[in-house]
């Protein structure tokens, strides 16, 4: 089972703010949380990572609820080379396991 | 930072001959490395966990004669795809950790093609 909960797709247009949820409301103490999107045909391409409040880097950034139940990934201008699924799972060094869920694909109209 | 590499990016070998991959750490000592192969459904399957001056530990369905790995050091691992076939294809990551810590790091994955 999932440890994640997404919204199945969301649409776009090109140079809009995009922000896809992710509820993970068993996280434990331990888990960090990962953001991943995938094109047909390659491999997944690791977006952010986070544990908790805020993260951002240079192609995203990521809100964290304060209960860690939700987190929220943000992309800023998205373009029609962002239309992908998007992941976000949950791990921690305890088992290693990653556990994908259905993801949100990203539609994005020109 | 901490980062994860992993080469080949993307490798083909012949059917029945074998593949080695490769997973540094780098800014952090990765005490413990694990290895995962992405299935047709997207989840990825746990291969193995391996800890420094540990047993390596295999997960069912994986075996280490058909999936030899090598972690020397705190920042280096690899993986040997032994008698590569068609099933074995797909994208192998590579996930480490460190002491002190739970978040794991990730490589951007290997990618096998068996011709």
């Amino acid at each position: 089972l999932a440890k994640t909960t997404q919204p199945p797709s969301m649409e776009a247009y090109e140079g809009q703010e995009v922000n896809v949820s992710c509820s993970h409301t068993n996280i434990a103490t331990s888990e960090y949380i990962y953001w991943y999107r995938q094109v047909p045909h390659q491999g997944p391409q690791f977006i952010i990572q986070g544990y908790k409040d805020y993260v951002v880097n240079e192609v995203a950034s990521l809100f964290i609820s304060a209960d860690r139940k939700l987190s929220t990934l943000s992309l800023p201008w998205v373009s029609l080379r962002d239309a992908a699924v998007y992941y976000c799972i949950v791990t921690d060094n305890s088992n290693y396991q990653l556990i994908w869920g259905s993801g949100t694909k990203l539609i994005i109209k020109p | 930072g901490a980062l994860v590499y992993q080469y080949p990016r993307r490798t083909i070998c012949k059917s029945g001959t074998s593949m080695r991959m490769e997973c540094q750490a780098v800014g952090f000592q990765a005490t413990s490395v694990a290895w995962y192969r992405q299935s047709p459904q997207k989840t990825f399957e746990l291969i193995a966990l391996s800890t420094v001056n540990s047993a390596i530990k295999y997960e069912q369905n994986f075996t280490q004669e058909k999936f030899p790995i090598s972690h020397p050091n705190l920042s280096f691992s690899s993986m040997t795809v032994l008698n590569a076939y068609l099933e074995d294809r797909g994208l192998y990551l590579c996930g480490a950790s460190g002491t002190g810590g739970t978040e794991v790091f990730f490589g951007k994955g290997t990618r096998l093609t068996v011709v």
